[in-house]
Order: structure tokens, then C-alpha cells, then sequence
């Protein structure tokens, strides 16, 4: 069964600094996209950051960047310069079921990231 | 781009009635639409992938009587709570995956169902 692990329930950061969001994940696919999702406190579902399995290179969206070490089927997220707005829960997502032809993902159990000013 | 709207955002009903959600998109077609319950500060449990013009496949556990999906458009999927009961109070969220390359979901702002 596919799984997707993120052991930090909860992480905490100041302002303007550095955090690291970890994720591990189990898939038999060979090529396939992750994803980190951010839920603020409206509940809205916001796509952060994606990575394309096949891609070398670690993805980057301006203050987000992951860190992907696919042999390892790590896919932690990182955030710099934090903000107050950055605080939310942050969710990694793989390949569900099926695999990516089927188009479900998998999410983790999710980390509630506080911001402190 | 990428817009998917949910409908209604909050909804109290009595127990024993059904209450329907829609979950459109906005500006794009879809044609798999997702549907997710959550409970507070958990994950998203997805409940049924609904492809257009089909019927929706169910996951384990999830009672297809009482959940019932219809993806009618390719940009309109409804999700009826039949029967409902305070246990199904809860967070429901859509997704719709578009036809693009990188099989990422846009999400519904969720609506929030409470059952008296």
C-alpha cells in the first residue's frame, strides 16, 4: 500500500528564519510527480511546490525549495525567510493507489507549522 | 487559473435528511474529480474518485448508499449525504484533476457539514 510519512506533528520557526518539513513516501512507480500542499486556517487547499520524479533537480518556488533524494523516497520541504502567513498545515502527497495513470494522491498525516514573530 | 469552487461552504440539517455539495470547476475541464472528509487538524481521507459519465469508485469503507456521487459535466461533480446522521458532521473537500502533465488536484474551499 502506498504511504506517506511525515514524523513532525507539529514544527515551530521565527520569522524570517529557516524550517525543514520532512517526508518519506513509498511508491512502485518509476516516474511520478509530489506535491506539498499548505492549509492555512480557512481550510483551503494550496499547492506549494512540485517535483517531478524523473527531474534531478530539486524543485523551487521562490521561498520554497525540497530537498528530493528519491533513492531514499525522501521529499522534504523547505522554507526560507519564513513568514507569519506561512503558518499553516502543511501536507506531502505521492501517487495513490493505481499509480499516477489513476491520478489519486496519497497525503500524509500532515505538520502544523507555527510561525512566531 | 485552476479554480474550483464548493457548494455551500457551511450546511446545518437535521438528522435523517440528505444534503447535497457541489464542487465545480471553474476554468478547466475535469475529468476526475475527488472527494475527501476531513477531520479537524487531520489528514484528508479521500472517499471516491468520480470520473465523468461513470460510476464513482468508492474506497474501502465508504458506504456507496449513503455517499453518493454524480459527475454529470465535466466540470460539475455533487456529493449527497443521504440518511445523514451527527456522525457524518465533518469537513468535506473536493479536488478536480485537470488534463494536464503534472496530475496535480486543485482544491474546493471545503464545506462544512453539521448534522443536528
Amino acid at each position: 500500500a502506498q504511504t506517506v510519512t511525515q514524523s513532525q506533528p507539529e514544527m515551530s520557526v521565527q520569522e524570517a528564519e529557516t524550517v525543514t518539513l520532512s517526508c518519506t513516501y513509498d511508491t512502485s512507480e518509476s516516474d511520478y510527480y509530489l506535491f506539498w500542499y499548505k492549509q492555512p486556517p480557512s481550510r483551503q487547499m494550496i499547492l506549494v511546490i512540485r517535483q517531478e520524479a524523473y527531474k534531478q533537480q530539486n524543485a523551487t518556488e521562490n521561498r520554497f525549495s525540497v530537498n528530493f533524494q528519491k533513492a531514499a523516497k525522501s521529499f522534504s520541504l523547505k522554507i526560507s525567510d519564513s513568514q507569519l502567513g506561512d503558518a499553516a498545515m502543511y501536507f506531502c502527497a505521492s501517487p495513490g493507489a493505481g499509480g499516477t495513470s489513476y491520478g489519486k494522491l496519497t497525503f500524509g498525516q500532515g505538520t502544523i507549522l507555527t510561525v512566531h514573530p | 487559473g485552476a479554480v474550483v469552487s464548493q457548494h455551500p461552504s457551511r450546511v446545518i440539517c437535521k438528522s435523517g435528511t440528505s444534503v447535497k455539495i457541489e464542487c465545480r470547476s471553474l476554468d478547466f475541464q475535469a475529468t476526475t474529480m475527488f472527494w475527501y472528509r476531513q477531520f479537524p487538524k487531520q489528514s484528508l481521507m479521500l472517499m471516491a474518485t468520480s470520473n465523468e459519465g461513470s460510476k464513482a469508485t468508492y474506497e474501502q469503507g465508504v458506504e456507496k448508499d449513503k455517499f453518493l456521487i454524480n459527475h454529470a459535466s465535466l466540470t460539475l461533480s455533487t456529493l449527497t449525504v443521504t440518511s445523514a446522521h451527527p456522525e457524518d458532521s465533518s469537513f468535506y473537500i473536493c479536488s478536480a484533476r485537470g488534463g494536464g502533465a503534472f496530475h496535480e488536484q486543485y482544491f474546493g474551499p471545503g464545506t462544512r457539514l453539521t448534522v443536528t
